[in-house]
C-alpha cells in the first residue's frame, strides 16, 4: 500500500535558525498538503501542491514539491517560538484519501 | 461559519465494550473523513464518507465502522475495545466532489482511553 515517509521525526532548533522537514511516498502523488498541528490542538491546514516541481511561499515558509512528484520539502527560514508543533505532510493519488506521514516535532529554543 | 465539532472531546471505557462517536462537519461540506492518531502511529486513515456512502477505507479491522447521515454528520463506532485502541480520533471535513481534491478541515478531536 502507499507509504508516505517524513524526516526527521524530531527537530530541536534556536529560534532564528532554519528548519526543514522532507516527505517522501513510495508512489507518485496527485497532490501533497501540509498540515500545522500545535501541541494539544488538531491539525490545521497551510498548503497544497499540485503541480511537479511547483514552489510556494508563505512569509517564511517555503513549501516545495518534487519534479517526480514523489517527495516535498517545507523550510522555515529564521523560526519563531511561534513555530513550535508538529508538521504533517499528506499526500493523495486519488484526490479524497490523504495518506498522513509521520510527522516532524520541531521545537524552537529562545 | 461553525468549524467541525465532535463529541464527546473525552471517553474512558474498558475493554470489550463499544463506544460511538460524532462529527458534525462544516456547513456545506459533504465529506467527512476519520482519523486515528498515536503517538507511535501518527495519522492514520479510517474512512471518508461522502454523501452517505463509505467511499475509502483505510486498513483497519471490522471493528471499526462508520456511517454518515443525510445531514453529513457522520458517526464512529468501534466494537469489543482493545487496549491498542486508546488514541486521539480526528474527523476531518471537506466539499468532497468527485475528482476535487480539497483542504481538511479538522475537528478538535476525542481522546478514548481504554482501561
Amino acid at each position: 500500500g502507499q507509504q508516505v515517509m517524513q524526516i526527521p521525526q524530531y527537530q530541536h532548533v534556536q529560534e532564528g535558525e532554519d528548519f526543514t522537514t522532507y516527505c517522501n511516498s513510495s508512489t507518485t502523488l496527485s497532490n501533497i498538503q501540509w498540515y500545522k498541528q500545535r501541541p494539544g490542538g488538531h491539525p490545521v491546514f497551510l498548503i497544497q501542491l499540485v503541480k511537479s516541481g511547483e514552489v510556494k511561499k508563505q512569509k517564511r515558509l517555503t513549501f516545495q514539491f518534487g519534479e517526480a512528484k514523489k517527495n516535498s520539502s517545507l523550510h522555515i527560514t529564521a523560526t519563531q517560538t511561534t513555530d513550535v508543533g508538529t508538521y504533517f505532510c499528506a499526500g493523495s493519488n486519488t484526490g479524497n484519501q490523504f495518506y498522513f506521514g509521520t510527522g516532524t516535532s520541531l521545537t524552537v529554543i529562545p | 461559519k461553525a468549524g467541525v465539532t465532535q463529541t464527546p472531546r473525552y471517553l474512558i471505557k474498558t475493554r470489550g465494550q463499544q463506544v460511538t462517536l460524532s462529527c458534525s462537519p462544516i456547513s456545506g461540506h459533504r465529506s467527512v473523513s476519520w482519523y486515528q492518531q498515536t503517538p507511535g502511529q501518527g495519522l492514520q486513515f479510517l474512512f471518508e464518507y461522502f454523501s452517505e456512502t463509505q467511499r475509502n477505507k483505510g486498513n483497519f479491522p471490522g471493528r471499526f465502522s462508520g456511517r454518515q447521515f443525510s445531514n453529513s454528520r457522520s458517526e464512529m463506532n468501534v466494537s469489543t475495545l482493545e487496549l491498542g485502541d486508546s488514541a486521539l480520533y480526528l474527523c476531518a471535513s471537506s466539499l468532497g466532489g468527485q475528482g476535487y481534491t480539497d483542504t481538511q478541515y479538522f475537528g478538535p478531536g476525542t481522546r478514548l482511553t481504554v482501561l
